[in-house]
């Protein structure tokens, strides 16, 4: 079983759309989750933080189930510019820190 | 303020050789971790160096190794290239072990590697 899974999609929704997409990890020692935005060929970036209590920025929204190894990203009224891989991260603290990705979901915008 | 940085960005070689590919990690930042990501996958960990020491690794050979100098920067070296290593080839640099750590990894824009 792979540390962190994710549908690998494509999502193609149209612009203005609501999007989730759903992550979920295998080792309960995991300590902090955040979401990166890859986009075609370039390195990927930190989009947000996520913790147990929720976040927000902006039209994105970040959840965080620890009982049940979950973690979800919600993009509100999608733009052509958040056409992009969404990559689920999560963070070990065993000795020094390691630091896993999903594979990634892919997400396209259309007009 | 310069960000991670890597080299080469693009190189080829054949089955057999050897590479060895350069980071040097955003101002500030002492850690650094390799990750290889083949297309359509995401970011593998390989390992990581704090201190100029491997504190972890993935589930990599030992054909892959690393180094990480006192200035912070660091190199990946594949012996024995296969044709699966062929991959982009990320560095990620952050405020690790001594302390400031947030999570948030800073990437370069990687070494995309070809082996034919």
């Amino acid at each position: 079983r792979k540390e962190v899974e994710q549908d690998p999609g494509p999502f193609n929704v149209p612009e203005g759309a609501t999007v989730a997409f759903n992550c979920t990890y295998s080792n309960s020692a995991s300590q902090s989750f955040f979401w990166y935005r890859q986009d075609c060929r370039k390195e990927p970036k930190l989009l947000m933080s996520v913790y147990s209590s929720g976040n927000e920025d902006g039209r994105f929204t970040a959840q965080l189930n620890r009982a049940s190894q979950y973690i979800s990203l919600l993009i509100r009224d999608s733009k052509l510019s958040d056409s992009a891989t969404y990559l689920c991260v999560v963070n070990m603290m065993t000795g020094g820190f390691k630091t896993i990705f999903g594979a990634g979901t892919r997400l396209f915008v259309k007009a | 303020d310069a960000g991670v940085t890597q080299s080469p960005t693009h190189l080829i070689k054949t089955r057999g050789q050897q590479v060895t590919l350069r980071c040097s990690p955003k101002s500030g930042h002492d850690t650094v971790s390799w990750y290889q990501q083949a297309l359509g996958q995401g970011p593998q960990f390989i390992f990581q160096y704090y201190e100029e020491e491997e504190r972890q690794r993935g589930n990599f050979p030992d054909r892959f190794s690393g180094h990480q100098f006192p200035n912070y920067s660091s190199e990946l070296n594949v012996n024995a290239l296969l044709l699966g290593d062929s991959a982009l080839y990320l560095c990620a640099s952050s405020l690790g072990l001594s302390g400031g750590y947030t999570g948030e990894l800073f990437f370069g824009e990687g070494s995309r590697l070809t082996v034919l």
